[in-house]
């Protein structure tokens, strides 16, 4: 069965400084993609960044980068230069082999501090 | 704005009653997910649809169903509702045969349902 882990269920961070948000997950399959989701006090649940697994290179969006990590099976999210309107719930999730369901971990607060 | 769209955005209704939420996926895309927000259960994957068919089928109760019409748009119905069904349920979509299992999910605003 497939498994994410997110085994910080808060973190703080100051505002322009960097924070790392770290995520954990199971399976027996070569082929899968994990997904960063951010869900602000709106409950919106909005893509953060995407990473297929085949690919060694680390996936980047703007402040945001991933640490991919597949042999240790962790994905890990880091935001650079932290502003306001990232806190929010940071949710881990995963596809697997042919299925399109996404796994989600339990998520994670994260607040920023002015 | 993901250009999914959900109605209604909140509703409040009694045990054993029966609700209809709905979805409308952005305009091209094939695939609506539905999934459940919960603050014992999480984040769950309910039902997929693929063009009008059924695809997938996750932790979704007998008492719960799901259809996709001919337009696309998908209706999630709750039936015999009970205290713990109260959830924020979302319907996502993507282009399926854009990428396959990896394509990017879109969610909607979701639905936030309170059962008293």
């Amino acid at each position: 069965a497939q498994t994410v882990t997110q085994s910080q269920p808060e973190m703080s961070v100051q505002e322009a400084e960097t924070v790392t948000l770290s995520c954990t997950y199971d399976t027996s399959e070569s082929d899968y993609y994990l997904f960063w989701y951010k869900q602000p006090p709106s409950r919106q649940m909005i893509l953060v960044i995407r990473q297929e697994a085949y690919k060694q290179q680390n996936a980047t969006e703007n402040r945001f980068s991933v640490n991919f990590q597949k042999a240790a099976k962790s994905f890990s999210l880091k935001i650079s230069d932290s502003q306001l309107g990232d806190a929010a719930m940071y949710f881990c999730a995963q596809t697997q082999g042919g299925s399109e369901k996404l796994v989600f971990g339990k998520g994670m607060k994260l607040t920023v501090n002015p | 704005d993901s250009g999914v769209t959900q109605t209604p955005k909140h509703l409040i209704t009694a045990t054993g009653q029966r609700v209809t939420l709905r979805c409308s996926p952005r305009s091209g895309d094939l695939s609506v997910y539905w999934y459940q927000q919960s603050l014992d259960q999480g984040l769950q994957f309910l039902i997929q649809y693929y063009n009008g068919e059924e695809r997938a089928k996750g932790n979704i109760l007998e008492r719960f169903s799901a259809q996709q019409f001919p337009d696309l748009h998908s209706e999630l119905n709750l039936s015999s509702l009970e205290l713990g069904d109260s959830a924020l349920y979302f319907c996502a979509s993507s282009d399926r045969l854009a990428g396959g299992p990896g394509e990017t999910q879109y969610f909607g605003p979701g639905t936030r349902l309170l059962v008293l």
